[in-house]
């Protein structure tokens, strides 16, 4: 059973920084792009960031570029996101998915829990 | 504002048969497939449609997806009340180098 099980979340300070952490299991890590998607409270879905099996091709949603960044371990089947630099639009519920290959572009096939980061304004 | 453009809003009585449109670009779902995801309220989203047209197993077959053109589309046939969800379409984005979701749809079942 694929399971995808977030942490790290929690209340910060804008202008600092959080990193969240996917942990994997279920499925052979190293077969799949793996991506975060949040969604603010009350509101829609918005992807955040993705990175191939392989961690060759990396993207960003324009409004994380150059304060977010996502990793990888393969080591540790996990899966990370480094977020800098903090803002009240930052305040989500971020999303550890899986995509259905190993590139970036193929649908999300399983979601987990969701970790909440909140940043007062 | 959302790359892709749906209603904010659907509903329909049980037994009826609901629409939901997505409407795109060439970048998006022009030249990409369309896929939707459905979430219960305090629940994570779960993939409906796939590739257009394509549903997982255990998705019942009241369930289907369409494209034409630039624009993607979610039938529910036989609604029943456990479909009472929002719904999200995305697609990958060739100019932005990501993934492009709709705003959503609640759907309501009177």
């Amino acid at each position: 059973e694929v399971q995808l099980v977030e942490s790290g979340g929690g209340l910060v300070q804008p202008g600092r920084s959080l990193r969240l952490s996917c942990a994997a299991s279920g499925f052979t890590f190293d077969d799949y792009a793996m991506n975060w998607v949040r969604q603010p409270p009350g509101k829609g879905l918005e992807w955040v960031s993705g990175v191939s099996w392989n961690s060759g091709v990396i993207g960003y949603a324009d409004s994380v570029k150059g304060r977010f960044t996502i990793s990888r371990d393969s080591a540790k089947n996990s899966l990370y996101l480094q977020m800098n630099s903090l803002r009240p639009e930052d305040t989500a519920l971020y999303y550890c998915v899986r995509g259905y290959t190993y590139a970036l572009k193929h649908y999300f096939d399983y979601w987990g829990q969701g970790a909440l980061v909140t940043v007062p304004s | 504002q959302s790359v892709l453009t749906q209603p904010p809003s659907a509903s329909g009585t049980p037994g009826q048969r609901v629409t939901i449109s997505c409407s795109g670009s060439s970048s998006n779902i022009g030249s990409n497939y369309g896929n939707w995801y459905q979430q219960v309220p305090g629940t994570a989203p779960k993939l409906l449609i796939y590739s257009n047209n394509q549903r997982p197993s255990g998705v019942p077959d009241r369930f289907s997806g369409s494209k034409s053109g630039t624009s993607a589309s979610l039938a529910i046939s036989g609604l029943q009340s456990e479909d009472e969800a929002d719904y999200y379409c995305a697609s990958w984005d060739d100019s932005l180098s990501g993934w492009v979701f709709g705003g959503g749809t609640k759907l309501t079942v009177l």
